[in-house]
Formats: structure tokens, sequence, C-alpha cells
């Protein structure tokens, strides 16, 4: 069984503060992704990355910065936290393309 | 711009009875699909998927069928259950499925018992 896990489920942060969220899996999946979730929106693309050191902009980059230093984890990184990152953020794996993506349980960040 | 719209925000449908849930995308690059379930405080579950060079794929209770002109796919339910009250995303991607997804909204699916 596929697990991907989200280091924090609830999160609140101050504006201005810099925020890491931390995803790992555990089955060598080679590509990891990040999405943020908000009401009447649905998912966006925020970053990912097909392996190690590497990464792509999504459809939704700014204000976010990535990091992939092993495998099987994969860090989004809130450079100045800012009300409107208010959300709930999901991370994904997936073994190569075209296979299904695999997320982990989300955590809801507030920033006040 | 919209690429992928789920123009239902919700459906109820009685349990036993067959659900449809529907997907259009605009972007003609897309040619992986993908369908989604969502429980509320849970992350997302993979249900199906269909490549554009077929037309439906069948696992179980869930069928997608792609109409590749017309830029549209449908999610059955066959028969619909009470466990299958949640949002249900339809999601495509292009390259191969090589890039991230490109989600629609979002259908939340109601079951009647």
């Amino acid at each position: 069984d596929v697990k991907v896990t989200q280091s924090s489920r609830y999160l609140v942060k101050r504006t201005g503060e810099k925020v890491f969220l931390e995803c790992v899996q555990d089955m060598d999946h080679e590509n990891m992704f990040w999405y943020r979730q908000d009401p009447g929106l649905g998912l966006r693309l925020i970053y990912f990355s097909y392996d190690v050191k590497m990464k792509e902009k999504g459809d939704i980059p700014e204000g976010y910065s990535v990091s992939r230093e092993k495998k099987e984890r994969f860090s989004l990184i809130l450079e100045s936290a800012s009300t409107n990152q208010t959300s709930m953020y999901l991370c994904a794996s997936r073994l190569s393309a075209p296979y299904e993506q695999y997320f982990g349980p989300g955590t809801r960040l507030t920033v006040t | 711009d919209q690429q992928v719209k789920q123009n239902s925000p919700s459906l109820s449908v009685q349990e036993g009875r067959i659900s449809i849930l529907n997907c259009d995308y605009t972007n003609s690059m897309f040619d992986y699909f993908l369908w989604y379930k969502k429980y509320p405080a849970e992350g997302p579950t993979f249900l199906i998927s269909i490549s554009s060079i077929k037309d439906k794929n069948e696992d179980g209770r869930f069928t997608v069928f792609l109409n590749k002109s017309a830029k549209h796919l449908s999610l059955h339910i066959v028969p619909s259950q009470p466990g299958d009250s949640a949002v249900y995303f339809c999601a495509a991607s292009s390259g191969g499925g090589a890039d991230g997804l490109t989600f629609g909204k979002g259908t939340h699916l109601i079951i009647q018992p």
C-alpha cells in the first residue's frame, strides 16, 4: 500500500513567518507534487518534481518554493506567509507517467 | 481560464440507481484523464483513469467514458451505494500523463437511502 504522509494535519502561522510543509512517501516514487485546495476552486498545482533536485512550476507557484533533497521527501516552503495562503495543502506522489497520483491526508494551514 | 469544468456542484441520487458525473475540458493537449473521490478532511483517492486512445474504461462499479470530439468525459457508478457520497474530482494531464494534474472544481455526490 502506498503511503504519503504530511508532517502536520493542522497548522496556524502568523503573517510574514517562513513556513515549511513536509511530505514523505514510502514507495520509491519518482514524481512528487504539491497542490492547494480552496472552496469553489478545486485543486490547483503549485510545484512538482520529477526526481531528486529537480523542480517544475505548476499553475500557481507565486509565493512558494520547494525542495527535494531526497527521493522520498518533498518540502513546500512559504517564504513569507500571507493570509491568502490560508488553504488545504495536499501532497501527492507517483511512480512515473502515466500512473495515477497518490495523495496524502492534507495540511490545513491558517495564516493569521 | 478553467480548462477542466465540472458544471454540477452537487448531485443527489437514490441508492441502487446509476450516478452519472460529467466533466468537460477545453485543452486539446490533454491526453490522460482521471477521477478522484474525496471525503472531508482526507486526501483525494484515485478511482479510475482513461487514456485518450480509449473511449471507455471499466473497473467494477465504475466506468469512465471519453468523447474526444466533444471534449467530454463522464463517470458512471452502478449501483450507487451510501459510501459513494463524497466529492468527485475530474482531472486531466498532457504529455501522456507526465505533467501535474489539472482538476475541475468537483461535484458533491449525495446518495439518498
